[in-house]
């Protein structure tokens, strides 16, 4: 079956580091891949998506290539701020949206 | 605003009791998912409607129901509650091109 893979958190930066979160997926046919945030006390929201291999995603700084050689769609952002503290999912959709497996999240902790 | 609308945002009751959950998708969207998402357990699935039927099952316990309306509203029904079941409750709705969360309910079983 699917499976997403994430690299264990939490990841503390000091702000105005580079950041990357880590994404490997594992999938039959052709998923689209996802991240999602989550802010303290908030739902999830989309941040960026790719629904074909070497499609880059990005949004807010945040931005990640679907590579399909290495199954893995790493999140980076050259920057961070301490308003980017958060959990970050990578998600993977597959079969027209009806199936997805979310990652296990990683939490984000970004200090001044 | 997600267009994906869950009540209520807040809910607490005492462990043996019954709630409902409810979610309205986003407008158009056929299929709706419910997850649990517990302090130290990340995002669980358990289960999935398309409209009115269900589509997929994941780690939901037997004193977890949900179900379908023809209108595409989803409830999902805890019974038994006990203090484990305290959580976040998200709904998501899915369509063509977007998978969207609502902002979620937070029981409180105690």
């Amino acid at each position: 079956g699917n499976s997403v893979t994430q690299m264990e958190g939490p990841v503390t930066l000091s702000e105005e580091a580079f950041l990357t979160i880590n994404c490997t997926y594992t999938a039959t046919g052709y998923p689209s891949l996802f991240w999602y945030v989550q802010y303290p006390g908030e739902g999830l929201q989309l941040l960026l998506k790719a629904t074909k291999a070497d499609d880059k995603g990005s949004n807010k700084g945040f931005e990640a290539t679907y590579r399909k050689e290495t199954t893995s769609f790493h999140l980076e952002k050259g920057s961070v701020q301490v308003s980017d503290s958060a959990v970050y999912f990578c998600a993977l959709f597959s079969g027209g949206y009806q199936k997805v497996t979310f990652g296990t999240g990683t939490k984000l902790q970004v200090i001044p | 605003d997600s267009g994906v609308t869950q009540t209520p945002k807040h809910l607490i009751t005492a462990t043996g009791q019954r709630v409902t959950l409810r979610c309205s998708p986003r407008s158009g969207d056929l299929s709706v998912y419910w997850y649990q998402q517990s302090l130290d357990q990340g995002l669980q699935f358990l289960i999935q409607y398309y409209n009115g039927e269900e589509r997929a099952k994941g780690n939901i316990l037997e004193r977890f129901s949900a179900q379908q309306f023809p209108d595409l509203h989803s409830e999902l029904n805890l019974s038994s509650l006990e203090l484990g079941d305290s959580a976040l409750y998200f709904c998501a709705s899915s369509g063509v091109e977007s998978y969207t969360f609502g902002s979620g309910t937070r029981l409180t079983v105690v």
